[in-house]
């Protein structure tokens, strides 16, 4: 089974805070992506990578970054917290030609 | 980013019975997926299809791509309460470039 692991379940952090959202995922594969979730909005792609220190834009990246210096690990970064980025933050990996698979998600509230 | 249009947006149906629901495009995709989310949890793959005019089921969900490749459709028999949570689907051009998703349907089961 595929699993994909993130580091916090439920996260609280303060304005101007810099965030770390790490995700594991143990499958050997190559993309990963980070989402975020909002009602209303639906599933939003931020960032994603198709390899080892390689990253592309998703839709909405302002206002983050990200890493990927190992093939397991994808890490999320809100440079400086803001309360517009309190949401549900969801990873996802995939190897090619299986589909996505997520993580359970990360509730990061922003006060 | 596009999104893609799935209807219904909520449906409260009685324990017991069928449930549809679909998505389009206005664009053409090589696979469709079904994903379905509980409260506070990531997405969960339900179906993945991957040729027009594929028929595949899960239990009792039955999910089809359509021969124009622009829809897909998520049937769920005789419903029971665990049947309650968030569909997703998802539309992908190949294996290296990212989802796009609909914007879930939510699925009220009542006893």
């Amino acid at each position: 089974d595929v699993k994909v692991t993130q580091s916090s379940r439920y996260l609280v952090k303060r304005t101007g805070e810099k965030v770390f959202l790490e995700c594991v995922q143990d499958m050997d594969h190559e993309n990963m992506f980070w989402y975020r979730q909002d009602p209303g909005l639906g599933l939003r792609l931020i960032y994603f990578s198709y390899d080892v220190k390689m990253k592309e834009k998703g839709d909405i990246p302002e206002g983050y970054s990200v890493s990927r210096e190992k093939k397991e690990r994808f890490s999320l970064i809100l440079e400086s917290a803001s309360t517009n980025q309190t949401s549900m933050y969801l990873c996802a990996s995939q190897g090619i030609p299986q589909p996505q698979h997520f993580g359970d998600g990360t509730r990061l509230s922003i006060l | 980013g596009q999104q893609l249009n799935q209807s219904p947006q909520s449906m409260f149906i009685q324990e017991g019975e069928d449930v549809s629901m679909n998505c389009t495009s206005s664009s053409i995709f090589n696979t469709w997926l079904w994903y379905k989310q509980d409260p506070g949890e990531g997405p969960v793959l339900l179906i993945a299809l991957y040729k027009a005019g594929e028929l595949t089921s899960n239990g009792r969900l039955t999910a089809q791509f359509g021969i124009t490749r622009k829809d897909s459709f998520l049937n769920i028999s005789a419903s029971i309460p665990s049947d309650v949570g968030i569909y997703f689907c998802a539309g992908q051009e190949s294996g290296n470039t990212p989802l796009v998703f609909g914007k879930g349907t939510r699925l009220s089961v009542i006893a």
